[in-house]
């Protein structure tokens, strides 16, 4: 079973500061992880992915990630915050192991940038 | 590009109607999702589709069913729809079968009266 733990439903930071979003994780298998974005009243959007290699991972808009087996952590991170970044942010695991079963979720995090 | 095309993105039903919420995609992708989002829940998984006319329960397959009768098209369907079904309901597909990332739909808002 694997499971995603994000903390803080509601994170708000000011234009220009650093943004930290955390994702933990549980997987019993190497795991892959992934970031999502979500603007109101819109799907998912890919922001990046981690599947094997290089454990520091670039995403779209400035975000980047880094996978840390040790901590078994996948936080997100972006180093100055602008308005267009406030939406909900997903953290997601998907099992390397056998099956088609899709992502697992955390349950969200809404990014608030503060002007 | 890629595009998951959900039908319907508001849909205002009476408890107890028949309810089809359909997804196509143009990918070519074996595998398709179903999830259900609620605030504080997060995203949860209904039902999947890894082939056609296969489908496997999620996490919450209770009060839903599914039908894939073609590649492109997964259906979700809501045999008597209730008011606790009231949510967003979010469609993806995926071409690997491990470890790929989902591309997801617009949504479909379904509130039932």
């Amino acid at each position: 079973a694997q499971s995603v733990t994000q903390l803080g439903s509601h994170v708000s930071v000011s234009e220009g500061a650093l943004v930290l979003l955390r994702c933990n994780y549980s997987s019993s298998v190497p795991p892959y992880l992934f970031w999502y974005v979500q603007y109101p009243n819109q799907g998912l959007q890919l922001l990046l992915k981690y599947t094997t290699g290089a454990t520091l991972v670039k995403g779209i808009n400035g975000f980047e990630a880094e996978f840390k087996k040790s901590e078994t952590s996948f936080h997100l991170t972006k180093p100055s915050a602008h308005m267009s970044d406030a939406a909900e942010y997903f953290c997601a695991v998907r099992s390397s192991g056998g099956g088609a079963d899709g992502l697992t979720f955390g349950k969200g995090t809404h990014l608030i940038i503060q002007p | 590009d890629v595009k998951v095309t959900q039908s319907s993105r508001y849909l205002v039903k009476r408890t107890g109607e028949k309810v089809f919420l359909e997804c196509v995609q143009d990918m070519d992708h074996e595998n398709m999702f179903w999830y259900r989002q609620d605030p504080g829940l997060g995203l949860r998984l209904i039902y999947f589709s890894y082939d056609v006319k296969m489908k496997e329960k999620g996490d919450i397959p209770e009060g839903y069913s599914v039908s894939r009768e073609k590649k492109e098209r997964f259906s979700l369907i809501l045999e008597s729809a209730s008011t606790n079904q009231t949510s967003m309901y979010l469609c993806a597909s995926s071409f690997q079968r491990v470890g790929g990332e989902l591309f997801f739909g617009e949504g479909s808002r379904l509130t039932v009266l």
